[in-house]
């Protein structure tokens, strides 16, 4: 019974390049968030993604960050052109029904994303 | 705004003994709250949970404890295990939401 599956687990990206993120949810569930924990920090909502659908983007920065969880394959997570600034360890998801309260989301094991 | 604080960074306790992690909230819509627990390089682990209309939810060594007229809630294990010393986190989500909001975690140290 896999758990929510992420990769790459550590990603390496010079200044400017794209980091690409990636995250297969629990068996049976269609709801993706995705959450960023920053050194020293709690995690901190991005986006919730249900199959095609991005629900709610409001924890996601404007510009070079964005979403999508296609209707075959892994949620992805996309930077471009990233930043120091992006270094965090990103961390997806998943829950079963999306009803918010009493709906636990599953975590995987998160992606760390060091820039260079 | 961090809507859920958790004001103390760290945490020691006997092994044996009981530990107690603390967590405010400011936002009163929230409904439902949940204790994740984190090893260093991964992901956190969902520990238990507790409802708005309920004020304590047991589950084997793990009690949640909320108290909504002081907006605080409180985790105890007892008793400690060596094996508990993690970092915990609490977080808040009210309904028709979906976005937890964290806190900035505790972290038990369980002294053999």
């Amino acid at each position: 019974n896999a758990g929510v599956m992420q990769n790459p687990r550590h990603l390496v990206r010079r200044r400017g390049q794209e980091a690409r993120l990636r995250c297969s949810p629990m068996k049976g569930h269609s709801h993706v968030y995705w959450y960023r924990q920053l050194p020293e920090e709690g995690l901190k909502f991005m986006v919730y993604l249900q199959k095609e659908n991005i629900i709610d983007e409001s924890g996601m920065p404007k510009e070079r960050f964005s979403a999508e969880f296609p209707k075959e394959g892994p949620s992805i997570l996309r930077i471009q052109q990233v930043v120091r600034g992006d270094s965090a360890a990103y961390f997806c998801a998943s829950s079963h029904s999306g009803q918010g309260a009493g709906d636990t989301q599953y975590f995987g094991p998160g992606t760390r994303l060091t820039v260079l | 705004d961090q809507q859920v604080k958790q004001n103390s960074p760290s945490l020691s306790v006997q092994e044996g003994r009981i530990s107690i992690l603390n967590c405010d909230y400011t936002n009163s819509m929230f409904d439902y709250f949940l204790w994740y627990k984190k090893y260093p390089a991964e992901g956190p682990t969902f520990l238990i949970s507790i409802s708005s209309i309920k004020d304590k939810n047991e589950d084997g060594r793990f009690t949640v404890f909320l108290n909504k007229s002081a907006k605080h809630l409180s985790l105890h294990i007892v008793p400690s295990q060596p094996g508990d010393s993690a970092v915990y986190f609490c977080a808040g989500v009210q309904t028709g939401a979906n976005n937890l909001f964290f806190g900035t975690g505790t972290r038990l140290t369980v002294i053999p």
